[in-house]
Parts: structure tokens; sequence; C-alpha cells
């Protein structure tokens, strides 16, 4: 069974960094486009980012270019996300997800709170 | 980008009700078109994919039908486990976009 299980969330200051880890296990992660999505409290569902399975091609949404950078190691079968110049709008639970176009399997998430 | 809206927002509804869910796209998206069920404090769930495909594992009570810009979720017949929020999202463009949910609660 897919499985995919993200850290690294927590509590920063706004204007702080953190970076996302979501460890894939039980497919190819070599092979599939990956992608964050997040999930403010009370909210419905964002798209995040999207990155090639290659890692050499990427896609953001407006709100975070400049500030959040999506990458991947597949010798590690891993997934990340460096967030940068956090405000309190990027509250949310982080998700990531297996699919570029549709998401397929999905991880437990991890929450980032953004306050002083 | 492509706007993606639903209706209705929630829903009450009794188990065995069928019940019906619309999306819509501010422009033409083709079929790339997909639905997620979530759950209280759960990850979303794929169930249908290309408007039309049923995931792998998903009940059969569950189907989606259109193109273009206008789409439909239907459950045949609501079980207790399919009270949930529900997603349409569209995969035509980049930024991907969701709807903004439709809430299915107990009557």
């Amino acid at each position: 069974e897919v499985q995919l299980v993200e850290s690294g969330g927590g509590l920063v200051q706004p204007g702080g960094s953190l970076r996302l880890s979501c460890a894939a296990s039980e497919f190819t992660f070599s092979s599939y486009w990956m992608t964050w999505v997040r999930q403010a409290p009370g909210k419905g569902l964002e798209w995040v980012a999207n990155i090639r399975p290659d890692g050499n091609e990427k896609y953001y949404v407006d709100s975070v270019k400049g500030r959040f950078t999506i990458s991947r190691d597949n010798a590690k079968n891993s997934l990340y996300l460096q967030i940068d110049s956090l405000t309190a709008e990027d509250t949310a639970v982080y998700y990531c997800a297996r699919g570029g176009s549709f998401f397929n399997s999905w991880g437990q998430g991890t929450q980032v709170t953004v306050s002083s | 980008d492509v706007q993606m809206t639903q209706s209705p927002s929630s829903l009450s509804a009794s188990v065995g009700d069928r019940v019906t869910i619309t999306c819509r796209a501010s422009q033409t998206i083709n079929t790339n078109l997909n639905w997620y069920q979530q759950s209280p404090g759960k990850a979303p769930k794929l169930l249908i994919y290309g408007a039309s495909t049923l995931q792998g594992g998903v009940p059969l009570r569950f189907s989606g039908s259109g193109s273009g810009t206008d789409f439909t979720l239907t459950i045949s017949s609501l079980q207790p486990e399919d009270f949930a929020t529900y997603y349409c999202q569209q995969s035509f463009s980049i930024p991907r976009t969701f709807g903004p949910g439709t809430k299915v609660d107990i009557k």
C-alpha cells in the first residue's frame, strides 16, 4: 500500500521558515509527479505546488511564488517544501499527494502554525 | 486561473437518499475534473477522475458525469460513511484549483 508521511511542521513566528518533508514508500517514487496541497483551519483545499518526476519542472500557486520551493530526492524517496517568509495566511495543514493532475494517494498532513 | 464553484455548499440527507452535487468551471476544462471526499480530521480521498472514472476501491454507488464546464457527483444511496465534505478539482491547467466544497450531513 502506498505510504506518504509528512513531517517538519510546527509553530513558527511571522517571517520565519520551515522545511517540510514527505517520505514515500511502496511505490516507484521516481516515476510520479508529486504535489503539495494545504488546508487552512476550517477552510477548503488549496493546491500549492507540484514537481515533475525528474525534478526539472516545478509549478506554484501565485500566492507562494518566491517564498516556497518544492524539491525532491529520488534516491531518498522524499519530497520537500521549503517555506520562507511565512505569514499568518500560511497557517494550514500541508499534505503531500501523489500525482500531478489528480491525487490518488495522500499523506496524513503536517500542521504549520504561524504566530507570534 | 480556472475558478471552480460547487452547489450546494451544504446539504442534509438521510441514509438511503440519492444525493447530487454540482461543480462548475469558469471555462471549459473538457473532462479534466476530479472528485474527492474528506471526512473530518482526515486526508482527502480520490473518488473519481477524468469526470467519470471511478478510482479503484471506491463503491459503485458513486458516479460522476459532465464535460466542458458542468459536472455532477452522484451518490445513489447514501451510506453512513458518506457523510463528509466533497471537493471537485480541475486538472486542465496550472494552477490546479479546487471547488469550495459541499458538506453532506445527516438530516
